[in-house]
């Protein structure tokens, strides 16, 4: 079964450091996607950044990038020059061959002033 | 049509009463998902539809939930005889394909008093 692991039930960090959000993951298919999906306080999840397996470029958004280790199953999100807009929480996620997502427990990021 | 629409976005009910939630996708996208997500974990898998068809249901699903998707438009998920375990949000998602993640609606938060 595919499982997803988040390591880090909770972090805080100034604002305008880099923070680094610690994923991985189980499977044994070898093509597959996986996100970084953002949920505000009481707000919609919203698709931060996604990354294919088959892919070795790590993927970025802006200020959001990956640090994608296909061998060692690992997942992470780096954030630069975080802002008080990124506070939320952060659920890793993997898609099986039928398109359903497993999320991890999620890490609750405080972006501190 | 600007994303997933979910009806209502709060929901309080006694416990032992019926409830019926409605999410209206994305209208291209033919798979639409339900999960549930209690307060500081993931998204948990309910079912999922493809179109009409539900492809697949969660042991999560007891014989008290149903979801139907008439016609391959907008889906339902009624719970019956709610307990007070159901309180949690309920999130719908579609998706058009697998590469670009879930489009997810801003959820029902139910609580069962």
């Amino acid at each position: 079964a595919q499982t997803v692991t988040q390591s880090q039930p909770e972090m805080s960090v100034q604002e305008a450091e880099t923070v680094t959000l610690s994923c991985t993951y189980d499977t044994s298919e070898n093509n597959y996607y996986l996100f970084w999906y953002k949920q505000p306080p009481s707000r919609q999840m919203i698709l931060v950044i996604r990354q294919e397996a088959y892919k070795q470029q790590n993927a970025t958004e802006n200020r959001f990038s990956v640090n994608f280790q296909k061998a060692a199953k690992s997942f992470s999100l780096k954030i630069s020059d975080s802002q008080l807009g990124d506070t939320a929480m952060y659920f890793c996620a993997f898609m099986t061959r039928d398109d359903k997502i497993i999320f991890g427990k999620g890490t609750r990021l405080h972006i501190l002033p | 049509d600007t994303g997933v629409s979910q009806d209502p976005r709060h929901k309080i009910t006694k416990r032992g009463q019926n409830v019926t939630f409605r999410c209206d996708p994305i209208s291209e996208h033919n798979r639409l998902y339900w999960y549930r997500q209690t307060l500081g974990q993931g998204p948990e898998f309910l079912t999922y539809f493809q179109n009409e068809a539900q492809l697949e249901k969660s042991r999560l699903l007891s014989d008290r939930f149903s979801a139907e998707r008439p016609k391959g438009s907008f889906s339902t998920l009624e719970i019956q005889r709610t307990e007070q375990g159901d309180s949690a949000m309920y999130l719908c998602a579609s998706i058009a394909g697998g590469a670009y993640g879930y489009t997810f609606g801003s959820g029902t938060r139910l609580t069962v008093v």
